[in-house]
């Protein structure tokens, strides 16, 4: 019975480089977020993704930065070029639907480092 | 939009009663959520208010003045474990939900 399972859990790139950063949810939800974790702040919702489908991706910037559910295999947040500006811990969450009451199962998150 | 402010930190001793406190601004209201966070680890869920009043669960109760656009987060019988950063969260009906920065809680001896 699996929670919300991210890898890697550090990730280390040089700027310029890409990041891929992979999430698979709990078996039976097809609800999958991203946010990202400053230090000493608050989580910032990036992208609400269902299967095949970008729901809302209001939170993530314009520019080198996309996501991905596909049909088979888990949800994919890819940062192309990255800058030191994009260190920070990646949360993958899920959920079964999208009520207000729903919970968000959250996974252990991705620690990227950008050097 | 969404912001919701909480207090940045709050300190208290083994086996007190501790309270978080949470006031938010939002456009459409569908509710208030509180999430624990140990040592940047995954943030686990703890509880939900759609309405006004006291949610009980264990030693951790929640409340929601929906009028005041308050609600905080009671800790009771406080233990060292209680340690770790407090999230309020507005979510929608839509998915998405809006994190406030965190309270971090020191338990001390």
């Amino acid at each position: 019975n699996a929670g919300v399972m991210q890898n890697p859990r550090h990730l280390v790139r040089r700027r310029g480089q890409e990041a891929r950063l992979r999430c698979s949810p709990m078996k039976g939800h097809s609800h999958v977020y991203w946010y990202r974790q400053l230090p000493e702040e608050g989580l910032k919702f990036m992208v609400y993704l269902q299967k095949e489908n970008i729901i809302d991706e209001s939170g993530m910037p314009k520019e080198r930065f996309s996501a991905e559910f596909p049909k088979e295999g888990p949800s994919i947040l890819r940062i192309q070029q990255v800058v030191r500006g994009d260190s920070a811990a990646y949360f993958c969450a899920s959920s079964l639907g999208t009520a207000s009451n729903e919970k968000l199962f959250f996974g252990s998150g991705t620690q990227l480092s950008v050097l | 939009g969404q912001s919701l402010e909480q207090p940045s930190e709050v300190t208290a001793v083994e086996g007190a009663i501790v309270q978080i406190n949470c006031t938010y601004q939002t456009s459409g209201f569908y509710g208030l959520s509180w999430y624990q966070q140990h040592d940047g680890g995954a943030p686990t869920f703890l509880s939900y208010n759609a309405l006004d009043g006291l949610e009980e669960t264990g030693r951790f109760s929640s409340f929601l003045s929906r009028s005041d656009s308050y609600g905080y987060l009671l800790l009771q019988e406080l233990q060292m474990k209680d340690s770790a950063s407090y999230f309020c969260a507005l979510p929608t009906n839509a998915g998405k939900s809006t994190f406030g920065d965190g309270t971090t809680l020191t338990v001390k001896p």
